[in-house]
């Protein structure tokens, strides 16, 4: 499994768009990058996966550069409840090492008023 | 469908005890994991299964047994409980060729 660099914590505002960016300089071809959300006393929740180019769904955008060493999660107009750790996991679906999800340490996102 | 679920939601264990702790998924998924997580961390994996009757040992094995006689059933067993065991305990349910995980609601555990 790639292993993935994060900031290991974050502040923004209210109505702020927030950029979470991952590096993982050692992706491999069949990997795909995929991001979590953990709020507290929760467990994790996916929140989107992609692999190469831009993801988007109802929560959040994934954006991947051609070279796919790195890759950011882009969060529209944050609100209070978007404060939570965000995961960002690198890994090959399709072989047997894709059976072990190793979560690192993630970034802690505090949104303020 | 109820998800994943877990119990005990809460449990406090004396040094030396052993307790099993109970994750059922009703997704018919494949893969099942544990994972536990000490205040302020990250996750780490202790054990995983790929299948019925198959399981494996992730990051922290040690001082944990799993088995896997169901697709649905997948319990954690602290054979000899230590202080160094108090943590969140999260189970997880995948299908094959995604890693998009459900998670239970964990069982918080602490060993005195």
């Amino acid at each position: 499994l790639a292993k993935t660099t994060q900031p290991i914590s974050m502040d923004s505002y209210e109505g702020q768009e927030v950029n979470i960016t991952c590096s993982h300089n050692n992706i491999a071809t069949n990997d795909y990058i995929t991001w979590y959300q953990q709020f507290p006393s929760q467990g994790p929740r996916f929140i989107i996966q992609g692999y190469k180019t831009k993801v988007t769904n109802e929560v959040a955008s994934l954006f991947i550069p051609a070279d796919r060493k790195s890759s950011t999660l882009s969060l529209p107009r944050v609100s209070l409840s978007d404060t939570a750790v965000y995961y960002c996991l690198v890994g090959d679906l399709f072989y047997s090492s894709a059976s072990k999800i190793i979560f690192g340490s993630g970034t802690r996102l505090s949104i303020r008023p | 469908n109820a998800g994943v679920t877990q119990t005990p939601k809460f449990q406090v264990l004396k040094t030396g005890q052993s307790m099993t702790l109970q994750c059922a998924q009703d997704m018919n998924h494949e893969y099942m994991s544990w994972y536990r997580q000490d205040p302020g961390m990250g996750l780490r994996l202790i054990h995983y299964s790929v299948g019925a009757g198959i399981t494996d040992q992730g990051e922290v094995p040690n001082g944990y047994n799993v088995s896997r006689s169901t697709t649905e059933d997948f319990p954690l067993r602290l054979l000899s409980a230590a202080p160094s065991q108090t943590s969140v305990y999260f189970c997880a349910s995948r299908r094959d060729s995604t890693y998009e995980q459900y998670f239970g609601p964990g069982t918080r555990l602490t060993v005195t």
